[in-house]
C-alpha cells in the first residue's frame, strides 16, 4: 500500500511552473521522499529525490516541508512532453523498493 | 547506448505456454527488478536480486521465475501462462541504493 496521497489529475499551462503536492504524513525518519514520471507507454523515468532539504536538478525542483510530511514538486517551466502521471514514492532507499501508488495525472496544454 | 533494454517488446500467446522476457542493463548497476504494470495501470514490484543474489520476493505465484545469469542480466520466466498474466512488465535496474532506471517494457497478452 502506497504510503503517499497525490491529487489525481492537474492541468498546467505551457511555460507555467507546475507545483505537484504530496503528502506523507507517516514518514520514516529514514525514509527519502522520490519523485518517478511516465510518459504515456514508457517506463517509468526518475526525477529527484530528497531526505530533509530541498532538492534542485536540471528536471525539478523538490521543496520538503520542515516536519517532513508533505512535499511538493515543481516544474519550473512546463513542456508539452511533461504531459505523464507523477508519481510520489517513500523509500528507505535500501534495496530499493518502491511502492508505486495511483500518481497524479499531469497534462500540459499549449 | 540504450541503458536498460527489454526482449521482446511484444509477447502475444496462449494460455498455458511457457515464456521468457530479458533484461539487460550497461550501466554497471548491482540491483535489478522486476515490475508488473496491470491494466489498471498499477506498478507493482515482482522482483529484486543484487550481485545475482534474490533480496526482493513479493507474492508472486511460483509460476514466474527470476534469474540473472550476472550482474548485468536479469530474465523472467513464466510457466504455465494465465490470462490474468497479461500486463506490461517493466526490467530496472540500480546501485543498491539510490534511483532506478527502468527499461521500455514488455507487453504480455495470454490469449
Amino acid at each position: 500500500d502506497a504510503k503517499t496521497t497525490q491529487p489525481p489529475s492537474m492541468d498546467c499551462a505551457e511555460g507555467r511552473a507546475a507545483n505537484l503536492p504530496c503528502n506523507h504524513s507517516t514518514i520514516s525518519g529514514n525514509e527519502y521522499v522520490y519523485w518517478y514520471r511516465q510518459i504515456h507507454s514508457q517506463g517509468p523515468q526518475y526525477i529527484i529525490h530528497g531526505l530533509k532539504n530541498n532538492e534542485t536538478n536540471e528536471m525539478a525542483s523538490l521543496i520538503i516541508t520542515e516536519d517532513r510530511k508533505s512535499s511538493t514538486l515543481i516544474l519550473p517551466h512546463a513542456t508539452l512532453r511533461d504531459t505523464a502521471v507523477y508519481y510520489c514514492i517513500l523509500s528507505t532507499d535500501s534495496w530499493g523498493k518502491l511502492q508505486f501508488g495511483a500518481g497524479t495525472q499531469v497534462v500540459v496544454t499549449p | 547506448d540504450t541503458a536498460v533494454s527489454q526482449t521482446p517488446k511484444y509477447l502475444v500467446t496462449q494460455m498455458g505456454n511457457d515464456k521468457s522476457i530479458k533484461c539487460e542493463q550497461n550501466l554497471g548497476h548491482d540491483t535489478m527488478y522486476w515490475y508488473k504494470q496491470d491494466s489498471k495501470k498499477f506498478l507493482k514490484i515482482m522482483f529484486s536480486y543484487n550481485n545475482k543474489e534474490l533480496i526482493i520476493n513479493e507474492t508472486v505465484p511460483n509460476r514466474f521465475s527470476p534469474k540473472s545469469p550476472d550482474k548485468a542480466h536479469l530474465n523472467l520466466h513464466i510457466n504455465s501462462l494465465e490470462l490474468g498474466d497479461s500486463a506490461v512488465y517493466f526490467c530496472a535496474s540500480s546501485f543498491s541504493t539510490g534511483e532506478q532506471y527502468f527499461g521500455p517494457g514488455t507487453r504480455l497478452t495470454v490469449t
